[in-house]
């Protein structure tokens, strides 16, 4: 139990377009999802916090114009890039609590996005 | 903020015990987490103590908590090379918000 899929696994996209990373829950609800930046041999840095139905929280330093966060269900929430520039290439990892839980967070597989 | 640290690299022959070692700043933080990440994979929860328990044993899995320290450790026994990959603590902070915090991650490097 407890699974979190994402999509896509891995994308490639011209700077200047934009890129929507989906989040899921596949087996509970998760009124919390996590969104994550992974440097190259770096740690997992928090983006924004997306509850459902809500606006999602940004950390700081986080543009949201360009980071756009939806969280329409308790299963599902989007990552969008919009105007992506090369120095977004990263690895966008999610996670989701379940929402009666404890505190623990359940990661998705990440997605690979390179910007040409 | 809140702040993790781990050191980066260790390395182990089979069999051997791990040892990996993390320290963090909040001592309001009310569960630590310990995630596995082989490479170009999301992470993998190992084990999670609350910070009223000081060690909590799970198979092959030991992880020791001084609170007063803000010292937290996980104990590979029999390492084994299907171990090697990045592990990361992570510290949840108190209140309504409940973010985790990731250290720097340890790159553990099992040896034949």
């Amino acid at each position: 139990g407890a699974v979190v899929s994402q999509h896509p696994s891995r994308v490639i996209c011209k700077s200047g377009t934009s890129v929507k990373i989906e989040c899921r829950s596949l087996d509970f609800q998760a009124t919390t999802m996590f969104w994550y930046r992974q440097f190259p041999k770096k740690s997992l840095m928090l983006m924004a916090t997306s509850n459902e139905g809500s606006k999602a929280t940004y950390e700081q330093g986080v543009e949201k114009d360009k980071f756009l966060i939806n969280h329409a269900s308790l299963t599902l929430s989007t990552l969008t890039v919009t105007s992506a520039h090369p120095e977004d290439s990263s690895f966008y990892i999610c996670s989701a609590r379940i929402s009666a839980g404890v505190g623990e967070q359940f990661f998705g597989p990440g997605t690979r996005l390179t910007v040409l | 903020g809140e702040d993790v640290e781990q050191s980066l690299f260790l390395s182990v022959r089979e069999g051997d015990s791990s040892v990996i070692n993390c320290t963090y700043t909040d001592s309001s933080s009310t569960y630590l987490y310990w995630y596995k990440q082989e490479p170009g994979a999301g992470l993998q929860l190992l084990t999670y103590i609350f910070s009223n328990m000081d060690m909590k044993q799970d198979q092959r899995l030991t992880v020791l908590l001084n609170k007063k320290d803000k010292h937290l450790s996980l104990r590979i026994a029999d390492t084994q090379t299907g171990d090697s990959a990045i592990y990361f603590c992570a510290a949840e902070g108190s209140g309504t918000a409940s973010k985790l915090t990731f250290g720097t991650g340890t790159r553990l490097q099992v040896t034949l």
